[in-house]
């Protein structure tokens, strides 16, 4: 089983949809969790991190679920500019390691 | 500040050949990796270092060397090139904090004929 588990997609969706990714990762000890977006060809970048309470910005949402071992991002009012690979990341805690999933490919069409 | 930083951007190698991938950084960050990304595998952890003189292996180490002579600087040394060694290479970093995000470069797309 892998460490970090995304539904690798693509989903589809129009704009103006929301659309919700899960993620699910299998080491209780995980401290820290994150949402990466990645352009095609470009670098990964720190979407927003996500905090036992839940979180937002802007038409993003992201939440925790540490007892099921899963987080969730929602995109709300998606834009053209929303397309991208979204990285789920985990880091145990005390740990060095990041632990990335292998993302979830979303196209947003007009 | 340029942040993390990465050359060449491409490069096509003969198997056989011998190569080093630059990474800097500039903001003073202890931890630095190195990841290749390769379709449907996501990042996989190459190499990485807590500090100036202290390298770690990651997941996938094989065929690869790194340094860590100063604190800005980590390069990754592919010793005799492969065609499995065809991917993209991102270099990144951050603070000690286990909390905070990772910095990456722009990467370095690699070509082994």
């Amino acid at each position: 089983r892998k460490e970090v588990e995304q539904d690798p997609g693509p989903f589809n969706v129009p704009e103006g949809a929301t659309v919700a990714f899960n993620c699910t990762y299998s080491n209780s000890a995980s401290q820290s969790f994150f949402w990466y977006r990645q352009d095609c060809r470009k670098e990964p970048k720190l979407l927003m991190s996500v905090y036992s309470s839940g979180n937002e910005d802007g038409r993003f949402t992201a939440q925790l679920n540490r007892a099921s071992q899963y987080i969730s991002l929602l995109i709300r009012d998606s834009k053209l500019s929303d397309s991208a690979t979204y990285l789920c990341v985990v880091r145990p805690t005390g740990g060095f390691k990041t632990i990335f999933g292998a993302g979830t490919r979303l196209f947003v069409k007009a | 500040n340029a942040g993390v930083t990465q050359t060449p951007k491409f490069q096509v190698l003969k198997t056989g050949q011998s190569m080093t991938l630059q990474c800097a950084q500039d903001m003073n960050h202890e931890y630095m990796s190195w990841y290749r990304q390769d379709p449907g595998m996501g990042l996989r952890l190459i190499h990485y270092s807590v500090g100036a003189g202290i390298t770690d292996q990651g997941e996938v180490p094989n065929g690869y060397n790194v340094s860590r002579s100063t604190t800005e600087d980590f390069p990754l040394r592919l010793l005799s090139a492969a065609p499995s060694q065809t991917s993209v290479y991102f270099c990144a970093s951050r603070t000690d904090r286990g909390t905070d995000t990772q910095y990456f470069g722009p990467g370095t797309r690699l070509t082994v004929l």
